[in-house]
């Protein structure tokens, strides 16, 4: 099974400020790897798919990349709303879609 | 816009099998393309894949709950189905569905279900 580290497991950062979150899978995934969003009692979003192709309605401030083992979620500058859970995923092995455990990107 | 929505007891009692049906509207389950996908998240956790169904019939689960899951689907209704036999406390959580979709290798969950927690409880 191909397992999926994020890091940092929280993030603290203010409003206008740059984030970096970090997915590393225990084996190559290529670059089938998506990235979600999820806030307090709501859904997942789809953020990012093929790990730099941005979804449908996601704002240009997010960018994925990264390909092998080790990928990047960047939030050029954070909005009030972009404080959230982020979870990578991995599609390498399809169907098998393991989940990394989650960053979560909180208000300084 | 596709909409899917869970619906289901909000209650289980332990080694009982948890059923829970998600309804699709605003597209078909029959088009091709999408796999019809169950996640669920136990409180406070990170989220956990439980299996896949093609609109055909066809089923994909995952290795650690292989032994327990059903799923499967009914076109005519534009729904498909979870079961989830033997439960016990650990199964406790949001249980999603949600559209898969896929083109070659490139697949991602686009759409999901608001979510609907399940207890299980005596």
């Amino acid at each position: 099974e191909i397992v999926l580290t994020q890091s940092p497991a929280t993030l603290s950062l203010s409003p206008g400020e740059r984030a970096t979150l970090s997915c590393r899978a225990s084996q190559s995934v290529s670059r089938y790897l998506a990235w979600y969003q999820q806030k307090p009692g709501q859904a997942p979003r789809l953020l990012i798919y093929d790990a730099s192709n941005r979804a449908t309605g996601i704002p240009g401030r997010f960018s994925g990349s990264g390909s092998g083992t080790d990928f990047t979620l960047t939030i050029s500058s954070l909005e009030p709303e972009d404080f959230a859970v982020y979870y990578c995923q991995q599609r390498s092995n399809w169907p098998s879609g393991t989940f990394g455990q989650g960053t979560k990107l909180e208000i300084k | 816009q596709v909409q899917l929505q869970e619906s289901g007891p909000g209650l289980v009692k332990p080694s009982q099998t948890l059923s829970l049906t998600c309804t699709v509207s605003g597209g078909s389950i029959s088009s091709g393309g999408y796999y019809w996908s169950w996640i669920r998240q136990h409180p406070g956790k990170a989220l956990e894949w439980i299996g896949y169904i093609y609109y055909s019939g066809s089923t994909y689960y995952s290795p650690s709950l292989k032994s327990r899951v059903t799923i499967s689907v009914e076109t005519s209704k534009n729904q498909f189905s979870l079961k989830l036999s033997s439960v016990t406390a650990a199964d406790t959580a949001v249980y999603y569905c949600a559209r898969e979709n896929c083109s070659g290798l490139t697949c991602y969950l686009g759409y999901w279900g608001q979510g609907t927690l399940v207890t299980v409880s005596s």
